[in-house]
């Protein structure tokens, strides 16, 4: 059971937008501390999607896009395409675990 | 460029040892905080360690206090990940990945992992 909840799997027609959340609570996401999204391609390491809510790295589409409001956050992707099939996990910090970085549990998302 | 090359997994039999150890390169190693994050097969990420820029805070997560220790060598730009005690559970992939901006928790930069098996 992760801190931080997250759907099992998403999907979605190429072109059509979804959004993937991540609930948290008080102790987490509630407690202002940044969410941070990540993308995970089948068989790669993870890559920072989004950091501190909706900030974009350099490189990252402006389809994909970030938002917090209170204990939960959403990844929003939109215009989808075939290669952003992938897993999406959604990151924060719990003030209730000493130094402990939490993880949802992960998305699978699915372009139909 | 920057990267993280992580090496030193394998087979181990539970209650072996094993080290990991992650080479950075492309970036001031010294200045940053850094995290191990480990994936089991078929599971999502699990956080394992963090460690500050000058080893000064480290935490770890519940699943490795007391079996786990992480340390790093700034002149030398490697991360390193002490494993005993180990146990099946502790099978995954394990990635070496850098914070962003200290105390802001994000890691913007990963490895591509180094997969350790613990099984008789």
């Amino acid at each position: 059971q992760s801190v931080l909840t997250q759907p099992p799997s998403v999907s979605g027609a190429p072109g059509q937008r979804v959004t993937i959340s991540c609930t948290g609570s008080s102790s987490n996401i509630g407690s202002g501390y940044g969410v941070h999204w990540y993308q995970q391609l089948p068989g790669t390491a993870p890559k920072l999607l989004i950091y501190i809510n909706s900030n974009r790295p350099s490189g990252v589409p402006d389809r994909f896009s970030g938002s917090k409001s209170g204990t939960s956050a959403s990844l929003a992707i939109s215009g989808l395409q075939a290669e952003d099939e992938a897993d999406y996990y959604c990151q924060s910090y719990d003030s209730s675990l000493s130094g402990s970085t939490v993880f949802g549990g992960g998305t699978k998302l699915t372009v139909l | 460029e920057v990267q993280l090359v992580e090496s030193g997994g394998g087979l181990v039999q539970p209650g072996g040892s094993l080290r990991l150890s992650c080479a950075a390169s492309g970036f001031t190693f010294s200045s940053y905080s850094m995290n191990w994050v480990r994936q089991a097969p078929g599971k999502g990420l699990e956080w394992v360690s963090n460690i500050s820029s000058s080893s000064s805070t480290i935490y770890y997560a519940d699943s490795v206090e007391g079996r786990f220790t992480v340390s790093r060598d700034n002149a030398k730009n490697s991360l390193y990940l002490q494993m005993n005690s180990l146990r099946a559970e502790d099978t995954a992939v394990y990635y070496c990945a850098r914070e962003g901006i200290t105390g802001r928790y994000y890691m913007d930069v990963w490895g591509k992992g180094t997969t350790v098996t613990v099984s008789s």
